[in-house]
């Protein structure tokens, strides 16, 4: 069955360090890649989406790969900092939009 | 340009009732979905609709259902409400045409149902 898995529910790093979150997937085959950020109370905002063509896109401090044949899209946040504390969303699209589960990031100062 | 509105914001309503939620998408937008969350599940697919049609629906029971309205302002409604439908029901907004993969979604701050 289709499956999206998030490398793990909580990770906690040091203000300034990079924060590397892990999104698997199993059979899909996107062409794109999506991902958000959550605020608790609040719904998902948008970040960055990748192609499957592309191997790396930047905006600011953030970073996505995608790699379609390890199934896994690595998001990074370079320089990290204490507002970037969320919840990050992957999701990909098959007959719908299908999100992960998610990571609590809790950026320590 | 204004965000993706839902209406109400809170919600208390007891077992066997049904509920409508609002959904105002932002303006231009023509697709709108829905999605349930909650702690175990996490974010589901609930249904789109795209120019009043609907055009995918997800793995929920017939009570859920939804219209979207000539203006794209859309409306769910869950009928004969369980306690297991308590969550936060949030509506997204898209830009895409005749395809949504490529579209990044625009969510609203969501509806906190709880039923009791």
């Amino acid at each position: 069955s289709q499956k999206i898995e998030q490398n793990s529910e909580a990770l906690n790093i040091q203000e300034g360090k990079t924060a590397t979150l892990t999104c698997n997937y199993t059979n899909y085959s996107p062409a794109y890649l999506q991902w958000y950020r959550q605020d608790p109370g609040r719904g998902p905002v948008f970040l960055l989406l990748i192609r499957e063509n592309e191997k790396e896109k930047r905006k600011e401090r953030l970073k996505v790969t995608f790699d379609t044949t390890l199934k896994q899209s690595l998001f990074h946040i370079t320089a990290s900092q204490p507002a970037d504390s969320a919840t990050y969303l992957c999701a990909l699209y098959g007959q719908n939009f299908v999100f992960g589960p998610g990571t609590r990031l809790s950026v320590l100062p | 340009k204004a965000g993706v509105t839902q209406t109400p914001r809170y919600l208390i309503k007891t077992r066997g009732q049904q509920v409508t939620l609002s959904c105002s998408p932002i303006s231009g937008h023509r697709s709108v979905s829905w999605y349930q969350q909650t702690p175990g599940q996490g974010l589901q697919f609930l249904f789109e609709y795209f120019s009043e049609t609907q055009r995918n629906k997800g793995n929920f029971p017939g009570r859920f259902s939804g219209r979207q309205f000539s203006n794209s302002r859309s409306e769910m409604n869950v009928s004969t409400l369980e306690l297991g439908d308590s969550a936060l029901y949030l509506c997204a907004s898209s830009g895409g045409g005749a395809s949504s993969y490529n579209s990044p979604l625009h969510f609203g701050n969501g509806t906190r149902l709880t039923v009791t």
